[in-house]
């Protein structure tokens, strides 16, 4: 039980369509961050939220929209998105933004983009 | 480019045998370490982190290893169990303010009984 959850679990969507990722955490924490994991890649940090404010955005194309409002919901708005984009999306959270405090992350939304 | 490489994929072990896996580094301005597990289905879980400052850490039967000349760093699991049976991912940063996660790509661990 990591207390982070996301859903969906699974997404398929097309090109044009607008989609939702959304992750709840029950841990009490401050930061809050979104990870991708494509096929055969490293995890890649695309963005943080300390303290319900956006303070890390890693180079993200502005197809994918993060929002944070409030401390336990962090969302990830899909739009236009293109077939490389499919991949796992992780989010996690931790009580500071540091790396010494442990990032627990949830299962992920396994998304493909056709 | 890698800034943290986990060159091989996958490692096979018997049960109640050692495994090692290494995790190499290029940017040597990270300090602190960490090996995170995880399971199919489920998110990466924490399992033992090692600051620049010491060259062993030790929980259970897990220990990571630090040779910061060498830029390497590698995690022990003695003895092996098939719930060992997992992705590894070796992380890397710089403590301080605003610091961020650099993952490597993972080992698949998988212990036969």
């Amino acid at each position: 039980e990591t207390g982070v959850t996301q859903t969906p679990r699974h997404l398929v969507m097309g090109m044009t369509n607008k989609k939702s990722l959304k992750c709840e955490q029950h841990l009490g924490h401050n930061a809050m961050y979104w990870y991708k994991q494509s096929a055969k890649k490293p995890l890649e940090l695309m963005f943080v939220y300390n303290f319900k404010e956006q303070t890390e955005n890693n180079s993200v194309p502005s197809r994918f929209s993060p929002e944070c409002p409030n401390s336990s919901h962090l969302f990830l708005h899909l739009h236009t998105l293109q077939p490389e984009d499919s991949a796992l999306y992780l989010c996690a959270s931790s009580r500071l933004w540091q790396v010494q405090e442990t990032q627990y992350f949830g299962p992920g939304t396994r998304l493909l983009v056709l | 480019d890698q800034q943290v490489k986990q060159n091989s994929p996958s490692l096979s072990v018997q049960e109640g045998r050692i495994s090692i896996l290494n995790c190499d580094y290029t940017n040597s301005m990270f300090d602190y370490f960490l090996w995170y597990k995880k399971y199919p289905a489920e998110g990466p879980t924490f399992l033992i982190s090692i600051s620049s400052i010491k060259d062993k850490n030790e929980d259970g039967r897990f220990t990571v290893f630090l040779n910061k000349s060498a830029k390497h760093l590698s995690l022990h699991i003695v003895p092996s169990q098939p719930g060992d049976s997992a992705v590894y991912f070796c992380a890397a940063s710089e403590t301080g303010a605003n610091s961020k996660l650099t993952f490597g790509k993972g080992i698949t661990l998988s212990v036969r009984p």
